[in-house]
This record gives C-alpha cells, sequence and structure tokens, in this order.
C-alpha cells in the first residue's frame, strides 16, 4: 500500500524554525518528484514546494523563498521541509504529496499523507 | 503564475439532482505538443487530505464514481456530479500541472439544499 506519513508539525513563536518529515512507504521513492502542499485554517490549497527525484531541481512559491528549504533521503525514503524565519500567516496543514507519474515532473497529486498542522503564535 | 478562478464559491444541490462547478486558468493549460489539458480536480471532506478525482481535464480516476465527469479545455473547466448523493458533499479543487509553480483553484464547496 503506497502511504505518506507527515510528521513534526506543532506550535512555534514567529521567527521560529521547524523541520517537517514525511516518510514514504509502498513505492520506489527515488523515483518521483515529490510536493509540500499546505492549507491554511478554512482556507484553500497552497502548493509550497517541490523536488526532482535526485533533489537536483527544487521549486518553491514565492511567499516561502528563502525561508523554507525541501530536500530529500532516497536511503530513508525521506521527504522534508525546513521552514525557518516562521511567520503567522504559515500557520496551515502541511500534507505531503507525490507526483502522480514517475520522472514526470508535470503532474497532479496522487496520493497524499494526512497532514501535519503547524501553528505559529506567540 | 497561472490564477485559478472557481465558480460558485459554494452551491446547493437535491439528492440526485446535478451540480456543476466551474474552473477557469488566466493561461491555457493545452499543451499543444500532446494536446492535452494540464488540469486536475479533487474533493476533500473535512479532517482528510484532497482525493484524486479527474486528470488530464476528463480522465477520472481509478475507482471514481462515473456520476463524476470533467470537461473543458484551454482555459475553461468543468466538473460535474449528475446525480448528488449524500456522500458527495465536500469541497472541490481544480490544479493546472501546466507550470511547475503549481496552483490550485479557491475551492467550491458543494452542499445539500
Amino acid at each position: 500500500e503506497v502511504q505518506l506519513v507527515e510528521s513534526g508539525g506543532g506550535l512555534v513563536q514567529p521567527g521560529g524554525s521547524l523541520r517537517l518529515s514525511c516518510a514514504a512507504s509502498g513505492f520506489t521513492f527515488n523515483s518521483y518528484w515529490m510536493s509540500w502542499v499546505r492549507q491554511a485554517p478554512g482556507k484553500g490549497l497552497e502548493w509550497v514546494a517541490n523536488i526532482k527525484q535526485d533533489g537536483s531541481e527544487k521549486y518553491y512559491v514565492d511567499s516561502v523563498k528563502g525561508r523554507f528549504t525541501i530536500s530529500r533521503d532516497n536511503g530513508k525514503n525521506s521527504l522534508y521541509l525546513q521552514m525557518n524565519s516562521l511567520r503567522v500567516e504559515d500557520t496551515a496543514v502541511y500534507f505531503c504529496a507525490r507526483a502522480a507519474r514517475d520522472y514526470t515532473k508535470l503532474n497532479w497529486f496522487d496520493p497524499w499523507g494526512q497532514g501535519t498542522l503547524v501553528t505559529v503564535s506567540s | 503564475d497561472i490564477v485559478m478562478t472557481q465558480s460558485p464559491d459554494s452551491l446547493a444541490v437535491s439528492l440526485g439532482e446535478r451540480a456543476t462547478i466551474n474552473c477557469k486558468s488566466s493561461q491555457s493549460v493545452l499543451y499543444s505538443s500532446n494536446n492535452k489539458n494540464y488540469l486536475a480536480w479533487y474533493q476533500q471532506k473535512p479532517g482528510q487530505p484532497p482525493k484524486l478525482l479527474i486528470y488530464w481535464a476528463s480522465t477520472r480516476e481509478s475507482g471514481v464514481p462515473d456520476r463524476f465527469s470533467g470537461s473543458g479545455s484551454g482555459t475553461d473547466f468543468t466538473l460535474t456530479i449528475s446525480s448528488l448523493q449524500a456522500e458527495d458533499v465536500a469541497v472541490y479543487y481544480c490544479q493546472q500541472y501546466y507550470s511547475t509553480l503549481f496552483t490550485f483553484g479557491p475551492g467550491t464547496k458543494v452542499d445539500f439544499k
């Protein structure tokens, strides 16, 4: 069974840092682009970042550039999101999502993890 | 960036009636090299991650009931639920994957009338 399990969310003060993890199983992790997508409370979906199979390409939404870093460890089948200089507006559920097709950048997302909640508040 | 809009923001439909959701992109998401529209639809219920319904604008994901259908091309797309069932109450999102900077529509909430 293909599965994505996020962890690392929590409460952090503005300006603080947090590292999210996503553990993947049930598929060949190093064959797929991976993404982080977030959803603020009561709001819609916002793609945050993605990373190529070998980590050689990374893309970010403008609002997190320079503050967030996406990375992966193919030996551990894991995806990460290092979040620095956090702002109140970064408060959201963060989902890990896999590209639907292997070795292909332009993709819909399937499957998705259950998400982990990040709350930025003083 | 490609901006996605959806209409209406919400709609209330009677059980068994048709629900129609519109999605518009700020530029065409039709790739000329393969004549495919890079547009997907998702369903999200409270407390759950999004669930893929449709990709390539009109290809139904395996296991998705055939009352769900997608249509459209270029910049204008539609998701239709032909006969609303109780379990279809949810928020529906469109997403473009034409550009690496993926973007979603703001969502349409579907409820019972």
